[in-house]
């Protein structure tokens, strides 16, 4: 069964600390997406990736295939990074592909 | 962009409803998504080419359509209260075309039966 486990649930942080979420998958996988949701819904695709690491101004993705692991860094967090951050994962055959979704964690950034 | 309408829907229980996706100009490929209050979204179907091409743990009774025109659709008959949910929709190119899977989602419709 493929399954997505996103820790913490739940996270609140001052301003300017450094944010670790993280993501783990039960098997091997196409790729995987981090997701940012607002409230209201909209999700924006943060990053997707199948190996190493990708940086995007203060966020950092990284991925270790053999831990079947991945985590989202934030630097320098900001108020308005609060959101739901949510890690999918791709796995793709016969064809098709299909997004399996962890529940997401919900990030508070007090001022 | 990726839209969707409406934004907001309120039904009764054993009604059936049609939600609309636009996807993003030239896109092949739309996947819908079913995300319960405080849970991550749960893949129901993708459609590829005016086709299903796979399938969630969904019931028959949830269908959808793709047209030549950049929209789908996903209908839901005879609604349960269980159905409640923002409902997504997620457009992209085949891999086969661009060596990605990335997907562009649209802002959700939130359909709440009572």
């Amino acid at each position: 069964k493929n399954e997505v486990e996103q820790s913490p649930q739940n996270l609140t942080a001052q301003e300017g600390e450094f944010i670790t979420i993280n993501c783990s998958y039960s098997v091997g996988i196409s790729a995987l997406h981090w997701l940012q949701q607002h409230p209201g819904g909209g999700i924006v695709s943060l990053f997707m990736l199948s190996s190493g690491k990708k940086k995007h101004g203060r966020l950092i993705a990284t991925i270790n295939i053999q831990e079947k692991h991945s985590s989202l860094h934030i630097t320098a967090s900001h108020p308005r990074d609060s959101a739901v951050y949510i890690c999918a994962a791709l796995y793709s055959g016969a064809g098709s592909y299909q997004l399996t979704f962890g529940k997401g964690t919900k990030l508070s950034v007090i001022p | 962009g990726v839209t969707q309408s409406p934004t907001h829907l309120i039904k009764t229980r054993g009604q059936q409803v049609t939600l609309r996706c636009s996807s993003q100009s030239g896109h092949n490929t739309v996947s819908w998504y079913q995300q319960a209050l405080g849970q991550g979204p749960q893949f129901i179907f993708q459609y590829y080419r005016e086709e299903e091409n796979g399938r969630g743990n969904f019931p028959p009774r949830f269908s959808g359509l793709q047209f030549p025109n950049d929209s789908s659709e996903l209908n839901v008959n005879a609604l349960e209260l269980d159905d409640s949910a923002l409902y997504l929709c997620a457009s992209s190119l085949s891999y086969s075309r661009t060596g990605s899977y990335e997907q562009y989602f649209g802002p959700g419709t939130r359909l709440t039966v009572t």
